[in-house]
């Protein structure tokens, strides 16, 4: 159990495009949906908290409007790096929180890895 | 302020060594601590994980890490080393509930020589 899916694994686009990542809980209900940010070789960086049907938390210095974050369902969020450039060249993990379960256990999906060209 | 400290980048064992991983954190409540494991290109791998109860914990893959509150410490252990636990370690601490933010630390690679 508590299984987390991202989507794409891999992504490669060019400079000034826009695109979309899936966190989905597979097996439980996640409330809370974290998303963070991996570059080589660093920690993770928290990038924002989202919670089903309201908006997104950033932390501070992460830019709402580049980083679009969508919990619709209690299942999915997505994050959409909007005009993205070669710095946003990154690995992306979300986490889950499963909200029946005891605990702050956070559930990892296994990243997404953005390339921008 | 809430932080975690893992002071080791870089720790090479010989296979079949023991492994102690140190992590140290600043906690204003009661914390919630957590070892994962990352393998190259990977997503975190949950280890173990304490709260309350018996300080020493047992995780899977063979792992296990002690909680001591004087030292403010919960290193994770192994007794032997395989070539496969070649990995990054990240200690992480958070509230037991609530939806505030886990703190990681910076993590400690593992290298296993033969």
């Amino acid at each position: 159990g508590a299984v987390v899916s991202q989507h794409p694994s891999r992504v490669i686009c060019k400079s000034g495009t826009s695109v979309k990542i899936e966190c989905r809980s597979l097996d439980f209900q996640a409330t809370t949906m974290f998303w963070y940010r991996q570059f080589p070789k660093q920690s993770l960086m928290l990038m924002a908290t989202s919670n089903e049907g309201s908006k997104a938390t950033y932390e501070q210095g992460v830019e709402k409007d580049k980083f679009l974050i969508n919990h619709a369902s209690l299942t999915l969020s997505t994050l959409t790096v909007t005009s993205a450039h070669p710095e946003d060249s990154s690995f992306y993990i979300c986490s889950a929180r499963d909200g029946g379960g005891a605990g702050n256990e956070q559930f990892f999906g296994p990243g997404t890895r953005l390339t921008v060209l | 302020a809430q932080s975690v400290t893992q002071p080791d980048i870089h720790i090479t064992v010989s296979e079949g060594a023991s492994l102690e991983l140190r992590c140290n954190y600043s906690y204003g409540a009661t914390p919630y601590l957590f070892w994962y494991v990352q393998s190259p290109g990977q997503g975190l791998q949950l280890l173990l994980k304490y709260f309350s109860g018996d300080t020493l914990v047992q995780g899977i893959k063979g792992f296990e890490a002690e909680f001591k509150r004087s030292q403010s410490s919960f290193n994770l252990r192994k007794p032997s080393v395989h070539w496969s636990d070649a990995a990054e370690y990240f200690c992480a601490v958070g509230p037991w509930t609530g939806f505030q933010k886990l703190v990681f630390g910076t993590g400690t690679r593992l290298l296993v020589s033969p």
